[in-house]
């Protein structure tokens, strides 16, 4: 079936270091892709997009890189902070439902 | 802007006993709200899809007779789980789609059954 995943559980870096957090996903059909960041206890908080018409994208920090040839994405956070600590998930939309599924996240942690 | 409120943030119910959690989008009307499940350590798994005035959509291998979802109205869904059970402790999530893009996530109820 469809899947969305990730390569890494767990990734562990030194305080402002840079972060690239990847994702592999499988439906060729998705056209619109959401990075989400995970506290312990909460809901999901929107970090970036990107939809399949695009290759890359900035925020603040943060950066989302898609390469529709290999069906990849990922998230490249600058200068890594302490506050980024969290599990982060990669999300999908394949459009017609406007279901976003989520691939198995990773837990990112910052050390001081 | 694009708020989502979820609520009980935390509820402890016993066996057998019905449980009702809500969402609501406070600054914005939602004709599409979705319902997951979060086990520890765990992803997102969607369980349902909440359209307003119309049944809901289930996925597969989730029983709609024991989470029942109403969407009454542009800004509220509910999820009731009923006669609840230890194996339905969970987070359940919801989010409300705001726009062709836009998912506003609540932040979550930790539902634990004893």
């Amino acid at each position: 079936g469809e899947s969305v995943g990730l390569h890494l559980p767990t990734l562990s870096v030194q305080e402002g270091d840079n972060s690239i957090i990847n994702c592999a996903y499988s439906n060729s059909a998705s056209d619109y892709f959401i990075w989400y960041k995970q506290e312990s206890g909460k809901g999901p908080q929107f970090i970036i997009d990107i939809r399949s018409n695009m290759d890359k994208r900035q925020g603040q920090r943060v950066t989302v890189l898609l390469n529709k040839t290999v069906k990849h994405l990922s998230l490249q956070i600058a200068a890594t902070q302490p506050g980024d600590s969290a599990v982060y998930f990669c999300a999908e939309n394949s459009g017609a439902n406007s279901k976003l599924t989520f691939g198995k996240g990773i837990t990112l942690s910052v050390r001081p | 802007g694009a708020v989502v409120s979820q609520h009980p943030s935390r509820v402890i119910c016993k066996s057998g006993t019905s449980v009702k959690i809500e969402c609501r989008s406070l600054d914005f009307q939602a004709t599409t709200m979705f319902w997951y499940r979060q086990f520890p350590k765990q992803s997102l798994m969607l369980m349902a899809t909440s359209n307003e005035g119309s049944k809901a959509t289930y996925e597969q291998g989730v029983e709609k007779d024991k989470f029942l979802i109403n969407h009454a109205s542009l800004t509220l869904s509910t999820l009731t789980v009923t006669s609840a059970h230890p194996e339905d402790s969970s987070f359940y999530i919801c989010s409300a789609k705001r726009d062709v893009w836009g998912y506003t996530f609540g932040s979550g109820t930790r539902l634990t059954v004893v």
